[in-house]
């Protein structure tokens, strides 16, 4: 159980344009998920938090603009890199949680790797 | 503000020697801290996680962690590294919130085993 999964896995593309990384937690209902950043030999960056139903919440420095982030069912979030720019490659990771009295934990998806030319 | 430090960049064992990763933690209150393992190019496996009572988890793939308040450590260990665990190891901490919340990394481990 617990399964998150990401989709595309890999994508490459040309600067300027957008693209779109989904999230799906698989086998249960995720309030809350969160994407993260992470460069090469580098610890997880949180870039946001967002809650189904709501806006997401962006940590400081990240541009709610350039990345935007929906929530918009409980098995679903997606994130979205606008006119990407080569300093957008990175391997982006979302996690999803699902909030109990007990329960803190994240559950991470594989990642995906964005490569813009 | 929750922080994470693990002193130890890279570390080197053998295989079957026992192992032992770094992780200090800084916070306020009580918190719930974790270890993730991460192949590469791979997302996140959760080894273990420590959130109240006995102060030493197991986890996972023989590894287990011990909860130290007074040093505000939370190191990993694993009596016998296999040459599959070579990988990055991730300590983490989130705010003891009984909900889901945020969780903040150290900058991670890079075991290497040789044979």
């Amino acid at each position: 159980g617990a399964v998150v999964s990401q989709h595309p896995s890999r994508v490459i593309c040309k600067s300027g344009t957008s693209v779109k990384i989904e999230c799906r937690s698989l086998d249960f209902q995720a309030t809350t998920m969160f994407w993260y950043r992470q460069f090469p030999k580098k610890s997880l960056m949180l870039m946001a938090t967002s809650n189904e139903g709501s806006k997401a919440t962006y940590e400081q420095g990240v541009e709610k603009d350039k990345f935007l982030i929906n929530h918009a069912s409980l098995t679903l979030s997606t994130l979205t890199v606008t006119s990407a720019h080569p300093e957008d490659s990175s391997f982006y990771i979302c996690s999803a949680s699902q909030s109990s009295v007990l329960n803190n934990e994240q559950f991470f998806g594989p990642g995906t790797r964005l490569t813009v030319l | 503000a929750q922080s994470v430090t693990q002193p130890d960049i890279h570390i080197t064992v053998s295989e079957g020697a026992s192992l032992e990763l770094r992780c200090n933690y800084s916070y306020g209150a009580t918190p719930y801290l974790f270890w993730y393992v991460q192949s590469p190019g791979q997302g996140l496996q959760l080894l273990l996680k420590y959130f109240s009572g006995d102060t030493l988890v197991q986890g996972i793939k023989g590894f287990e962690a011990e909860f130290k308040r007074s040093q505000s450590s939370f190191n990993l260990r694993k009596p016998s590294v296999h040459w599959s665990d070579a990988a990055e190891y991730f300590c983490a901490v989130s705010p003891f919130t009984g909900t889901a919340s945020k969780l903040t990394f150290g900058t991670g481990t890079r075991l290497q085993v040789t044979l």
